[in-house]
């Protein structure tokens, strides 16, 4: 099993422009998150899915949108980057959350001008 | 603000010296604890959990404990080596579909 991979692995993009991380695991998991990572801090929750066809908000969902259209595929799209979005996203997954510890991908560094 | 939180945002420790970090969390109904580590550009790795049930779980060198009286959850790493250097988070389950982070720990084991 490859786990949880994302792409690409670093990124700069100008305000305004739009750009999607991909997520992706092969462990037939049904939940998959997206949290931010900023120095100084801990991660935080953008959107989550419990599986296919549904997803959720999480702490910070402003300028994030999310699908899940297949149980391996989790993308999050970025509409407008704004430098407030500069930071390193990390996806995770996982058979459940609750009672279940979540395997992460190696990140996406992001960096908006 | 966090609910999940550290009480030292750096320790450091020699080679060989036992390692304790600490996390409070404030939300007495969550149930269930996981510690992560989280080397230099990578993402967190899982170490150790413990369910709420518990007060304390041994794994290979590292022993959480969780003092639901106090909220505090701690994590103790023996015989502590230059591999595990790294920052170490504590995140807590509230409810069913969220885990909570606090800020980090980061560990710094000199030779």
């Amino acid at each position: 099993n490859a786990g949880v991979t994302q792409t690409p692995k670093f990124q700069v993009l100008k305000t305004g422009q739009s750009m999607t991380l991909q997520c992706a695991q092969d462990m037939n998991h049904e939940y998959m998150s997206w949290y931010r990572q900023d120095p100084g801090m801990g991660l935080r929750l953008i959107h989550y899915s419990v599986g296919a066809g549904i997803t959720d908000q999480g702490e910070v969902p402003n300028g994030y949108n999310v699908s899940r259209s297949t149980t391996e595929d989790f993308p999050l799209r970025l509409l407008s980057a704004a430098p407030s979005q500069t930071s390193v996203y990390f996806c995770a997954s996982s058979y459940t959350l609750y009672q279940e510890t979540q395997y992460f991908g190696p990140g996406t560094r992001l960096l908006v001008l | 603000g966090e609910s999940v939180g550290l009480h030292l945002p750096t320790l450091s420790v020699q080679e060989g010296d036992n390692s304790i970090i600490n996390c409070a969390y404030s939300n007495s109904a969550s149930d269930y604890f996981i510690w992560y580590k989280q080397e230099s550009g990578k993402g967190p790795q899982f170490i150790i959990d413990i369910r709420s049930n518990m007060d304390k779980r041994q794994g290979q060198r590292v022993t959480v404990l969780l003092n639901k009286t106090v909220k505090h959850l701690s994590l103790q790493i023996a015989a502590t080596q230059p591999g595990d250097s790294a920052v170490y988070f504590c995140a807590e389950n509230q409810d069913s579909e969220k885990l909570v982070f606090g800020k980090g720990t980061k560990l710094t084991v000199n030779p």
